[in-house]
């Protein structure tokens, strides 16, 4: 089973802070790295893709970057607001036993407080 | 707006029955994913098809089986459902190839009593 960690489990900020979280995956075998947020009653929903070593992706105030060598991403949210509160998952695609397998973390989960 | 649709959003059943978990997609994907999500874990994949008839274990496909006779609809059975059964299911969909993401159906809360 590949170990796949997101830290910290939840946290809140308060409206206009700036946040960031982490996961961590093996740094062998890497094919991909999935970003996706999930709203309470909602469908998750896939925020970035990245492959390389050295990535980084933005989109509007949340961006990531991509460290395959040393077995991390980071997410950041810059000036949080309460739409932004959701569950943050990473779903790492790495090869295991001779194919592709698709291993998610358990979520960070983040609270904007207005 | 592209769709993966699952049938019902809270289900309740009892113990020993049998259940079935729809899902459907308009998006004309080869690959098809039913997860179940439990507190403190993450996502964990029971079954998935990368194409019409064809079906994959995933991690915990114990006490579950699947089904896909058409390409857009994707079934998740519980043969004799259980209380350990309980859990939010996750149906997902994907084009194929390694770096497309998922697009994820709004959930199933099944309890089992």
């Amino acid at each position: 089973i590949l170990n796949v960690e997101q830290s910290p489990q939840s946290l809140h900020v308060q409206e206009g802070d700036s946040t960031n979280f982490t996961c961590s995956f093996p740094s062998s075998n890497f094919y991909a790295l999935h970003w996706y947020r999930w709203e309470t009653a909602k469908s998750p929903e896939a925020l970035f893709v990245m492959t390389l070593n050295g990535d980084e992706k933005k989109k509007g105030r949340i961006s990531a970057t991509l460290n395959t060598k040393e077995g991390y991403s980071y997410l950041y949210i810059k000036g949080s607001q309460p739409e932004d509160s959701a569950t943050y998952l990473c779903a790492f695609r790495g090869y295991s036993g001779g194919y592709q397998k698709v291993t998610f973390g358990t979520g960070t989960k983040l609270q904007v407080i207005p | 707006d592209v769709k993966v649709t699952q049938s019902s959003r809270y289900l309740v059943k009892r113990t020993g029955e049998k259940v079935f978990l729809e899902c459907v997609q308009d998006m004309d994907h080869e690959n098809m994913f039913w997860y179940r999500q439990d507190p403190g874990l993450g996502l964990r994949l029971i079954y998935f098809s990368y194409d019409v008839k064809m079906k994959e274990k995933g991690d915990i496909p114990e006490g579950y089986s699947v089904s896909r006779e058409k390409k857009e609809r994707f079934s998740l059975i519980l043969e004799s459902a259980s209380t350990n059964q309980t859990s939010m299911y996750l149906c997902a969909s994907s084009l194929g190839g390694g770096t497309n993401g998922y697009t994820f159906g709004s959930g199933t809360r099944l309890t089992v009593v």
